[in-house]
């Protein structure tokens, strides 16, 4: 297996503009979540899916964030409009419930300017 | 909700010592642990975990002890090499039944320096 996929691995975009993350999970596994990780807060989770259906979204930071998941392979978060603040790594990760292990993406560096 | 506290922040090492890396956790009804190690550039990956009906758990030179009534757990690489540079990422989860329960809670991190 490929392993999580995330794409793009790098994002710049100027403030106020939309920005899309794109993550493709391990087949077979029905969590998903999403990260984002800066220095100074370190790993939070934005929002974690199962069977395609969002469970807890308390970690996402306002309405600018959404996400989504259409079906078991591909999932997004989008940010409407961009900040400066929004900067950081974010990841993607997916788990099958029955072994707990959580298997990470290599992440999008998003960059807002 | 859960909180994980991880310490220390950075650690350095001479090669061929040990390592070791401390985590506690606020929520009694946690049940996993992992630990992830994160290299530059690239996204957490599991290198070892223990679950709560377990108190210690080896994986050659890596082991992590769990101690369920002080609630800490702790990491210990042993015969550090310069490839074990990273940093490491304990966490938190109860993932049983489901629910807003089934999430990893991270600590902030260690970053471990290995000298040759």
């Amino acid at each position: 297996d490929a392993g999580v996929i995330q794409s793009p691995r790098h994002e710049v975009t100027e403030m106020g503009q939309e920005v899309t993350l794109r993550c493709k999970p391990i087949s077979g596994h029905d969590y998903l979540f999403w990260y984002r990780q800066t220095m100074m807060r370190g790993l939070e989770l934005l929002i974690y899916f199962n069977n395609n259906v969002p469970i807890d979204d308390s970690g996402m930071p306002e309405d600018r964030f959404s996400a989504k998941m259409p079906n078991a392979s591909f999932s997004t978060l989008k940010i409407q409009p961009s900040e400066p603040r929004d900067s950081a790594v974010y990841f993607c990760a997916s788990d099958r419930r029955t072994w707990g292990e959580a298997f990470f993406g290599q992440g999008t560096r998003l960059t807002v300017v | 909700g859960e909180n994980v506290e991880q310490h220390p922040s950075t650690l350095s090492v001479q090669e061929g010592d040990s390592a070791v890396i401390k985590c506690t956790y606020s929520d009694s009804a946690s049940n996993y642990f992992p630990w992830y190690k994160q290299e530059l550039g690239k996204g957490p990956q599991l290198i070892i975990d223990i679950r709560s009906n377990v108190g210690e758990k080896k994986d050659q030179r890596i082991a992590v002890t769990l101690n369920k009534t002080a609630k800490h757990f702790s990491l210990h690489i042993t015969e550090t090499q310069p490839e074990d540079s990273a940093v490491y990422f304990c966490a938190a989860s109860n993932n049983m039944g489901g629910g807003s329960n089934y999430k990893l809670t991270f600590g902030k991190g260690t970053l471990l320096t290995v000298n040759p």
